[in-house]
This record gives structure tokens, sequence and C-alpha cells, in this order.
């Protein structure tokens, strides 16, 4: 079955390091998001990618950094710069086009959480 | 901006009670409008979508009508599980933007 793959589910890290959440889709998406979720506050967009080798800053991206050298993967790196990194991290996927069938619509991982210690 | 606007929650119903999860929105032009749910320790589903005025859309009892005249998207069910218990999240896109989510609204169904 087609989907997305998200690990480790569970990471701890030490204040300083940095860390990186994986994340791969087999679905043959353009497009791929990362977002994270804390208590209360929703969602919110840290990257987003619509093709290879580019990508978007979204909302909060201070503190992290993501590459998009294959179109199946999009791993997300958290750096010592984020200054407030314990949350449960998101990735999603979805095809690209204008009016096509399903455009838009977002298939997610599910889910990694970092916490910080 | 473009934004989402839920009720805030928690919402605690007893099994088939009607429920309803206001949600509004402010965008320029003709956005398409989503709901999703996450269970659980869990990532988020679909759960239905609309993409222009007056569409209806729905899945697994749910129902939610896109309103321009109100910028709402207000989620129903007419007789709710307790397997609904989980989080909803309304959403908002429009062409060359990431979806943009609601807080969320998390639902607790007791039996």
């Amino acid at each position: 079955d087609g989907g997305i793959t998200q690990s480790p589910k569970y990471l701890f890290r030490k204040e300083g390091q940095n860390v990186t959440l994986s994340c791969e889709q087999n679905l043959n998406h353009d497009a791929m998001y990362w977002y994270r979720q804390d208590p209360g506050q929703g969602l919110r967009l840290i990257y987003y990618s619509q093709i290879v080798n580019d990508f978007q800053k979204g909302d909060i991206a201070e503190g992290y950094s993501v590459s998009r050298e294959k179109k199946e993967s999009f791993p997300l790196t958290v750096t010592s710069a984020q200054k407030n990194p314990t949350a449960f991290y998101l990735c999603a996927s979805s095809i690209v086009g204008r009016g096509a069938s399903g455009a838009n619509v977002l298939t997610f991982g599910a889910g990694s959480r970092l916490t910080v210690l | 901006g473009n934004s989402v606007t839920q009720m805030e929650g928690p919402v605690t119903l007893s099994e088939e009670a009607f429920l309803t999860i206001n949600c509004t929105y402010t965008a320029t032009g003709y956005p398409s409008l989503f709901w999703y749910v996450q269970y659980p320790g869990e990532g988020l589903q679909l759960l239905l979508k609309a993409t222009k005025a007056d569409d209806k859309g729905s899945n697994k009892g749910f129902e939610a009508t896109y309103r321009k005249e109100t910028t709402s998207f207000h989620l129903e069910k007419g007789s709710v599980q307790v397997s609904d218990s989980a989080v909803y999240f309304c959403a908002l896109h429009q062409a060359g933007t990431a979806l943009i989510f609601g807080k969320g609204t998390t639902l607790s169904v007791s039996s």
C-alpha cells in the first residue's frame, strides 16, 4: 500500500544537538510538507517543497532545515538554534496541479514526537 | 492574510447526540475547504472537502457545506459515536499556497 513513513516515532534529544526526522513517501506525490503540532496551537507549517531541489519556508522555519534531493524523501533537521523543539512533527504529501482530482489533499504520516531533555 | 477560526473545545457529547463544530475563514477569492480528523497518536486523515460555494462535502455521516456568504464551513453529524472521539481540524487552501489549518477542536463522546 502507498503511504508516508515517518521515523523515528519517538526521539529524545539533549540541548545543543541537531536531530533529523525522516519522511519517505511512495505515493509519487510532487509536494511534501512539514508541520509542527503543539497543544492548543493546531498545525503550523515549517517548510514545504513542490518539486525536487526546491523548497520554501513556512510560518515557523527558524531553527529548522530541509532538503529535497529525491522526490520520495523530505528530511527535516531540527537544529540547536530552535529554542523550543519539543513537539509532535507531521510530514505530509500531495499531488500538485490546478484542478487535478485530489490536488491539495494532503496525506499525512503518523508523526514523530521529539522531546528535548 | 488567509486564516481559519474554529470553535474552541473540548466538545463533550453523549453517544447519539447531534454534533456541530463551527469553522469560519478569511480569504480572498475562492479557496477550497477541508475537514481533517486526527485520532489519538496518529497523523491527520482527510474527512471531507468542498471546492466551491454551496458544495456539500460528506463522509462517514459527517457533512459540511461551503457557505461563501457567511465564510463558513461548519461540520455536522446527526448522531455521534464513541469512535468519533478525535481532534477535528478545519483547513483552507488557495492556489500557490500551502494548506492553512485551524487550531483544532477536540471531541469526546461518552457511552
